[in-house]
């Protein structure tokens, strides 16, 4: 089993709609968790870290099942703009640095 | 604030020649550095990671090596690259195990 797995899409999606994904980890014992986005071609950016409470930026939900080992982000109202891939990160445990990546899901909005 | 830079932004090389990649952090100190490739395609792979001067901890084992003579700057080289050592190589650096702030990487192409 992958250590972060993601559902690699694509995702279609109309303008305006409501998208999840979802990214499960094998390590129960990891703890900061993030979602990344990458535009072709162009180096990972942050876009929010997942906290245990779930929380919100804008229009992106992010948030966190310990129990079940996933996290997951939901965009509302889909932007063309919001065509990317979006990488899940987690860190492995306390005492190392290392964070994992998943492979990314792929997200296209259409007009 | 903190930023990062990488050069070259692209490189094609003849396989056997030797590489260095160069990425430096400005705006912070004794932060955690990182080199990560990304195959075409695929997700990132974490090469090696750094918590400080001369401290190297290498993720894969292949013909890449890396170093940081300085608290700020981390080199990534080889003496003999290969054609699976085309890919697109990203710097990183976190705060501990916080979030990770990635450089604008470089595509290196080997023929």
């Amino acid at each position: 089993r992958k250590e972060v797995e993601q559902d690699p899409g694509p995702f279609n999606v109309p303008e305006g709609a409501t998208v999840a994904f979802n990214c499960t980890y094998s390590n129960s014992a990891s703890q900061s968790f993030f979602w990344y986005r990458q535009d072709c071609r162009k180096e990972p950016k942050l876009l929010m870290s997942v906290y245990s409470s779930g929380n919100e930026d804008g229009r992106f939900t992010a948030q966190l099942n310990r129990a079940s080992q996933y996290i997951s982000l939901l965009i509302r109202d889909s932007k063309l703009s919001d065509s990317a891939t979006y990488l899940c990160v987690v860190n492995r445990p306390s005492g190392t640095y290392k964070y994992i990546f998943g492979t990314g899901t792929r997200l296209k909005v259409l007009a | 604030s903190q930023t990062i830079h990488q050069w070259p932004a692209t490189l094609v090389q003849p396989v056997g020649s030797p590489l260095s990649l160069e990425c430096t952090v400005e705006g912070t100190s004794n932060p955690n550095l990182y080199w990560y490739r990304q195959a075409a395609g695929r997700g990132l792979q974490l090469l090696f990671y750094s918590v400080g001067i001369g401290q190297i901890s290498s993720e894969v084992p292949q013909n890449l090596s890396a170093s940081r003579p300085q608290d700020r700057q981390f080199i990534l080289s080889s003496k003999k690259l290969l054609l699976s050592d085309s890919g697109f190589y990203l710097c990183a650096w976190s705060r501990g195990a916080d979030t990770q702030y990635f450089g604008p990487g470089t595509r290196l192409t080997v023929l």
